[in-house]
């Protein structure tokens, strides 16, 4: 079956250690995202990459870094420069950007 | 510039009644738009999607939503309320042609009482 894995679904670190999240997809599309999730506040777009070796920040990239090195493959880096890192990280993907997007599991990450 | 506005942020029902969750959109262009599911600690589902044929559209797990342009609104109904409906739900916003990125809304938590 075709989909998205995230992993690992519960994440603890201490602050001001870097952590990466993955996200691996067999569903041959060509864009992917990282959203943040908040109680109450929706999802926000992180980063987004249309086509390998290439992405774009989206509106809270700040204390975030990713990578695109494979079509399959999109890890968010979480630095110690995000703020207020705990929270519920959502990996997309679509066949083009603002279609229909599939979503993973989500990584509930926590920072203490 | 684009918005999506979900005008309740808690709907509670009793299983067997109908649902109504209620979403205004705000767009420059012709927008795709979208409502998604969510259930504790998962990922979005795909519930169903307007994208300018059909004005009425059926999604999954007997959804459905109607686009009304003249509202600006696109609300999500059901005619009975199952209790594996509890969850949340989001609608969004593809604004039209390049003009930026999926606009979510707040989201919408549905409690289902038996």
């Amino acid at each position: 079956d075709g989909g998205i894995t995230q992993s690992p679904k519960y994440l603890f670190r201490k602050e001001g250690q870097n952590v990466t999240l993955s996200c691996e997809q067999n569903l041959n599309h060509d864009a992917m995202y990282w959203y943040r999730q908040d109680p109450g506040q929706g999802l926000r777009l992180i980063y987004y990459s249309q086509i390998v070796n290439d992405f774009q920040k989206g509106d809270i990239a700040e204390g975030y870094s990713v990578s695109r090195e494979k079509k399959e493959s999109f890890p968010l880096t979480v630095t110690s420069a995000q703020k207020n890192p705990t929270a519920f990280y959502l990996c997309a993907s679509s066949i083009a950007k603002n279609s229909p997007l599939h979503f993973g599991n989500g990584t509930r990450l926590t920072v203490t | 510039a684009q918005s999506v506005t979900q005008l309740d942020s808690h709907v509670s029902v009793s299983e067997g009644t109908p649902v109504l969750l209620r979403c205004n959109y705000s767009s420059s262009y012709s927008p795709s738009l979208f409502w998604y599911v969510q259930h504790p600690n998962k990922g979005l589902q795909l519930l169903l999607k307007y994208t300018s044929a059909a004005t009425l559209v059926k999604g999954i797990n007997g959804f459905e939503a109607e686009f009304k342009k003249s509202e600006t609104s696109f609300h999500l109904t059901k005619p009975s309320a199952h209790m594996s409906d509890a969850a949340e739900y989001f609608c969004v916003v593809s604004p039209g042609g390049s003009q930026g990125n999926l606009i979510f809304g707040k989201g919408t938590k549905l409690s289902v009482k038996p």
